[in-house]
């Protein structure tokens, strides 16, 4: 079965250094990896995500993200952190079925990261 | 690009009343949409998968008598919380699939997600 951890449940940053929010992931096959931010009571916003190519996804607000196959990672950067930046972070992992099987390929979440970047 | 609103955004009811929340595409047709529960700092839990047309998909656990999901269009699907409880207040995040052009057998679809809604039962 496929999953992703999140091993630090916050992360705090000051302003303006790079930050970085961990993640690894467990699964058969080939990895389909996303980011997803959520503000305060707020739905989940998409940052990035990485199917197949360059280990280095650029995505959304600056943010990026390095797929490491050895080491099974796809940690989240940002060279400069902002205060705006501070919400919780999600890694997520399309859970691949079977092809045929009808199964609908569900986004599964790792626990999710604070971000508290200070000023 | 792909907008899913939900409605209410926020509610409060007493308990033993039902409570209905919307999800709808707002610029495409979405024939799969999933309804995620979501607890205070806790991770999206998948509830159930909404299929236009179809009876929904519930996750182990998840009592669909409880949490009734009707898909009757391609740009709406609905939640229903009947005879709510004080632990049932959470936050509800639908998401509906949108097909991708060039995609793969495996990747043929993103997924976006609604605004949420929070239920407060007294």
């Amino acid at each position: 079965a496929q999953s992703v951890a999140q091993p630090e449940d916050q992360v705090n940053v000051a302003e303006g250094n790079p930050l970085t929010v961990k993640c690894t992931y467990s699964v058969s096959g080939n990895p389909y990896l996303f980011w997803y931010v959520q503000y305060p009571n707020r739905g989940l916003q998409f940052l990035l995500k990485y199917i197949t190519g360059d280990n280095l996804v650029k995505g959304s607000y600056g943010f990026e993200a390095e797929f490491n196959k050895s080491q099974t990672s796809f940690h989240l950067k940002k060279p400069s952190a902002l205060v705006s930046d501070s919400a919780l972070y999600f890694c997520a992992v399309r859970d691949m079925p079977a092809l045929g099987s009808g199964n609908t390929g569900k986004l599964i979440f790792g626990q999710g990261t604070t971000l508290q970047v200070k000023p | 690009g792909a907008v899913v609103s939900q409605h209410p955004s926020r509610v409060i009811c007493k308990s033993g009343t039902s409570v209905k929340i919307e999800c709808r595409s707002l610029d495409f047709q979405a024939t799969t949409m999933f309804w995620y529960r979501q607890f205070p700092k806790k991770s999206l839990m998948l509830m159930a998968t909404s299929n236009e047309g179809s009876k929904a998909t519930y996750e182990q656990g998840v009592e669909k008598d409880k949490f009734l999901i009707n898909h009757a269009s391609l740009t709406l699907s609905t939640l229903t919380v009947t005879s709510a409880h004080p632990e049932d207040s959470s936050f509800y995040i639908c998401s509906a699939r949108v097909p991708i052009s060039g995609g793969t057998p495996h990747f043929s679809y993103e997924q976006y997600f609604g605004p949420g809604t929070r239920l407060t039962v007294t």
